[in-house]
């Protein structure tokens, strides 16, 4: 099955600093690629997505990147603020299936 | 939209007890997800649905896990007996369906499941 690998798993940026979450997926086919974010005893909530006939998409200050060839993903968010920090998970969608594979989150801590 | 509902949101109970978690997901739904979060093992899917049907259990743990959706707008996952590792967050999560624009996943606030 779908394999996801998240690095890194923890990130400390200073404020205004960028932060990169990088994640690789083993299935060829999967074709989508959603990042959700969790904040603290909170529930994990989409932030982005990006299915596989697109190489980039932004939204603000949240930006995602796919190389199909190389199989990753990774997810950039500029000018960092403190509610930015929060924890980060990855997921794949295999082509044949309608299950998320989720890498195994990335926590960001944002100082002020 | 209430969004996807689960009860209880905090479960304590005793080792050897039947739980039973409740989940309704978002109207005009036809998938239902169910996970588990725990820090060693992050985020799992245990089970999921399509309008009402079990597709693939492979998640589930073991034998004590069983879920149910009886309608299109209500879900069970129970545990029997219950054991202390399996303590976890479980999340409902539920989907429109499986167009381009309808694969995002909605999860609910979760249930925090403590096994004494």
């Amino acid at each position: 099955g779908e394999n996801v690998e998240q690095h890194p798993s923890t990130l400390s940026v200073q404020e205004g600093d960028s932060a990169v979450i990088k994640c690789t997926y083993s299935d060829s086919a999967s074709n989508y690629f959603p990042w959700y974010k969790q904040e603290l005893g909170k529930r994990p909530q989409l932030i982005i997505d990006i299915r596989s006939n697109v190489g980039e998409k932004k939204d603000q200050r949240i930006a995602v990147t796919l190389n199909k060839t190389a199989k990753h993903f990774s997810l950039h968010i500029t000018e960092t603020q403190p509610e930015d920090s929060a924890v980060y998970f990855c997921a794949a969608k295999g082509a044949a299936g309608n299950k998320l594979t989720f890498g195994g989150g990335t926590r960001v801590l944002v100082k002020p | 939209d209430a969004g996807v509902i689960q009860s209880p949101r905090h479960e304590v109970t005793e080792m050897g007890q039947e739980v039973t978690l409740r989940c309704k997901p978002i109207s005009g739904h036809d998938y239902l997800f169910w996970y588990r979060q725990t820090m060693m093992r992050g985020l799992e899917l245990l089970i999921y649905f399509n309008n009402n049907v079990p597709i693939d259990d492979s998640g589930m743990p073991e034998d004590r896990f069983s879920a149910k959706m009886p309608n299109a707008s209500f879900s069970t996952l129970k545990i029997q007996p219950s054991e202390p590792r399996d303590s976890a967050v479980y999340f409902c999560a539920s989907r429109a369906g499986t167009g381009d624009h309808q694969e995002t996943q909605y999860f609910g606030p979760g249930t925090r499941l403590l096994v004494l």
